[in-house]
């Protein structure tokens, strides 16, 4: 079975940081492209960063740009998303994602870890 | 305030058809041919991640039932579902990519409420 899940999440004070993991399993984690998608608390879906399978090239939304950091270990079948600076419109749930290359779509997704700023 | 425009909310009875509709522009839905811009559809039941239900603007991963139906037009697509079942009760978010932001590109997301 395809799987992802996440882990890290939790409570951290505004300009604090946070270091997310995703560890895949049920296929080869090597070949895939991976992303990070967040949710605020009762908002929409918003792309957060990508990573291709070889790690690079590596894209990230303008929001999170210089702040955040996507990096894998395709040996440990993980994906990682450093967040540092982060601000109280950080909060959300994070969830890791993955997409096939030469297509545009995401799956699986992970099933989520909270992220909270706030003092 | 979100690239790809969605109504907020839909309803329907059981039973009935209803569509939800994902706008966008010349640079993302609208941008041309490329699989870059192809449209795609996630289900997110309460509380749980969300699920690919459409992908490619009309194709239905295995398992997903054939209520579920998707199109693309110009700058716009849409999703079906006909005979409304009360598990259908959940967000809809259409995807494409935006040459603009260089960005995977969401809608606001649409509520189902099955009457």
């Amino acid at each position: 079975e395809v799987q992802l899940v996440e882990s890290g999440g939790g409570l951290v004070q505004p300009g604090g940081s946070l270091r997310l993991s995703c560890v895949a399993s049920g296929f080869t984690f090597s070949n895939y492209e991976m992303n990070w998608v967040r949710q605020a608390p009762g908002k929409g879906l918003e792309w957060v960063s990508y990573i291709t399978s070889s790690g690079s090239p590596i894209y990230y939304a303008d929001s999170v740009k210089g702040r955040f950091t996507i990096s894998r270990d395709n040996a440990k079948h993980s994906l990682y998303l450093q967040m540092n600076s982060l601000r109280a419109d950080d909060t959300a749930v994070y969830y890791c994602a993955r997409k096939t290359p030469g297509t545009s779509w995401f799956d699986p997704w992970g099933q989520g870890t909270l992220v909270t700023v706030s003092s | 305030q979100s690239v790809l425009t969605q109504p907020p909310s839909v309803s329907g009875a059981p039973g009935q058809r209803v569509t939800i509709s994902c706008t966008g522009s010349s640079s993302n839905i609208g941008a041309g041919y490329s699989v870059h811009y192809d449209v795609h559809w996630y289900q997110q039941l309460p509380g749980t991640a969300p699920k690919l239900l459409i992908y490619g603007n009309s194709n239905r991963p295995s398992g997903v039932p054939d209520r579920f139906s998707g199109s693309k037009s110009g700058t716009s697509a849409s999703l079906a579902i006909t005979g409304l079942q009360a598990e259908d009760e959940a967000d809809y978010y259409c995807q494409s990519y935006d040459s603009s932001l260089s960005a995977w590109v969401f809608g606001g997301g649409t509520k189902l409420t099955v009457l």
